[in-house]
């Protein structure tokens, strides 16, 4: 079985500056995937950003970018110029290939953005 | 752009009772899946949905549980005995393909079960 762990259950982060959101993950698997979800207080859970593990380079999605190292099975969500919009509930996931296609969700990471 | 929907928002259902979530899913998507989040808990996997069979399901997923696609667009979630525990924030999820991260799974807004 699959565990994703997110080690820090709530962070702060002063608008325009940038902030790291840990995750770690433990598999057997070689080919899976793995993912950021985002679940504003609407509640909505809106992907991020996502990440094939058969590919070295690291995902990047405008603001939001990855550093994923797959040794180390490790997948942190960095956030560059933080907006007050990006206060929410973050969430690691991870997928195996070839599945039920069913996500693995760690504990998730509650960021506040301050003026 | 293309939204799952679910309804409703809120349900409050006295234990034993059974209930239906619904969820209408992304017109040409093709797999669904429901997934629950206890309070303060993360989000648990229930089950997958695809060619109208279940593709994968959980431990939670027990005979309590079933999964319908009654017509070409609702996904439904049933329960047929509710239990105080199974008070949770329901999502269903669906995406064009699976196994694919460039189809990825879009959620809905969910539905808040409430047992009394």
């Amino acid at each position: 079985a699959q565990t994703v762990t997110q080690s820090q259950p709530e962070m702060s982060v002063q608008e325009a500056e940038t902030v790291t959101l840990s995750c770690t993950y433990d598999t057997s698997e070689s080919n899976y995937y793995l993912f950021w979800y985002k679940q504003p207080p609407s509640r909505q859970m809106i992907l991020v950003i996502r990440q094939e593990a058969y590919k070295q380079q690291n995902a990047t999605e405008n603001r939001f970018s990855v550093n994923f190292q797959k040794a180390a099975k490790s997948f942190s969500l960095k956030i560059s110029d933080s907006q007050l919009g990006d206060t929410a509930m973050y969430f690691c996931a991870f997928m195996k290939r070839n599945s039920g296609y069913a996500l693995n969700f760690g504990k998730g990471t509650s960021l506040l953005v301050t003026p | 752009e293309p939204e799952v929907t679910q309804t409703p928002s809120h349900q409050v259902t006295q234990m034993g009772q059974e209930v239906i979530l619904r969820c209408v899913p992304i017109s040409n998507h093709l797999y669904f899946y429901w997934y629950r989040q206890i309070l303060g808990q993360k989000v648990e996997f229930l089950v997958s949905f695809y060619n109208n069979e279940i593709s994968e399901k959980s431990e939670i997923f027990d005979d309590q549980f079933s999964v319908e696609r009654p017509d070409g667009s609702n996904f439904t979630l049933k329960i047929r005995s509710t239990k105080l525990e199974d008070s949770a924030m329901y999502f269903c999820a669906s995406s064009e393909g699976a196994g694919n991260s460039n189809q990825p799974q879009h959620f809905g807004d969910g539905t808040r079960l409430s047992i009394l």
